[in-house]
């Protein structure tokens, strides 16, 4: 079957850097997609790995193991607005679908 | 403007009534989304629109149907809508050509059913 897993929650202070990972088991790989959403507003598109490896945008990067079906998110200088969940998601198959995280909270404490 | 719009964003019905969420897009893109949130549940798949002429049921599509009038508009409908229908709602969508194909989401509709 096709699954993500990724924490539920987490907590973190303001200014450090806090890591969420996302695991997951598909077939037919073609990518994986990091979004952020804010409580009761729409998903926002972060970043997106299709090889190994680290891929930088600013506060915010992410990393890819294809061989360990693997993902983290890297949040640096965490800041107040940073408070939101995290979703994780493959695309998987030909047709290029998207394969949801349950999604992981965040919470940065001033 | 936003690139993808959804309307109404907020709406409460009775229990058997028929309701239709909209969803209209100005990216020009060919494929369309219905998503449902609930909590702890995280984003589920209702029905997924490759073209105007490619219509495909998602992982929970019983109770709802869809309409995609052209290819800027993909429309939800509950035939009879039941209380545990309450969710926010999502339309998306995505150009599979992209190399990056990220999905682009609207505002959202908060559906209450009572």
């Amino acid at each position: 079957g096709q699954n993500i897993d990724q924490p539920t929650e987490m907590t973190a202070t303001e200014g450090a850097i806090v890591q969420i990972n996302c695991t997951y088991q598909t077939s037919g790989f073609n990518g994986l997609f990091w979004y952020q959403q804010h409580a009761g507003e729409a998903p926002t598109f972060l970043s997106y790995n299709v090889l190994d490896g680290l891929e930088e945008k600013g506060r915010f990067s992410s990393f890819l193991s294809r061989s360990k079906g693997y993902s983290y998110l890297l949040l640096k200088e965490l800041q107040m607005k940073d408070s939101a969940s995290y979703l994780c998601a493959v695309s998987a198959g030909n047709n290029r679908k998207l394969i949801w995280g349950l999604g992981t909270s965040l919470a940065v404490n001033p | 403007d936003a690139d993808v719009t959804q309307t109404p964003r907020n709406r409460i019905t009775k229990t058997g009534k028929r309701i239709m969420l909209e969803c209209s897009q100005t990216k020009g893109h060919d494929r369309m989304y219905w998503y449902r949130q609930d909590p702890g549940l995280g984003l589920r798949l209702i029905y997924y629109s490759f073209d105007v002429k490619d219509i495909n049921k998602g992982e929970i599509s019983d109770g709802y149907s869809v309409s995609r009038q052209a290819q800027a508009k993909f429309s939800l409908s509950l035939e009879s809508a039941i209380p545990n229908q309450t969710a926010l709602y999502f339309c998306a969508t995505s150009s599979p050509g992209a190399d990056v194909h990220e999905q682009y989401f609207g505002p959202g509709t908060r559906l209450t059913v009572t």
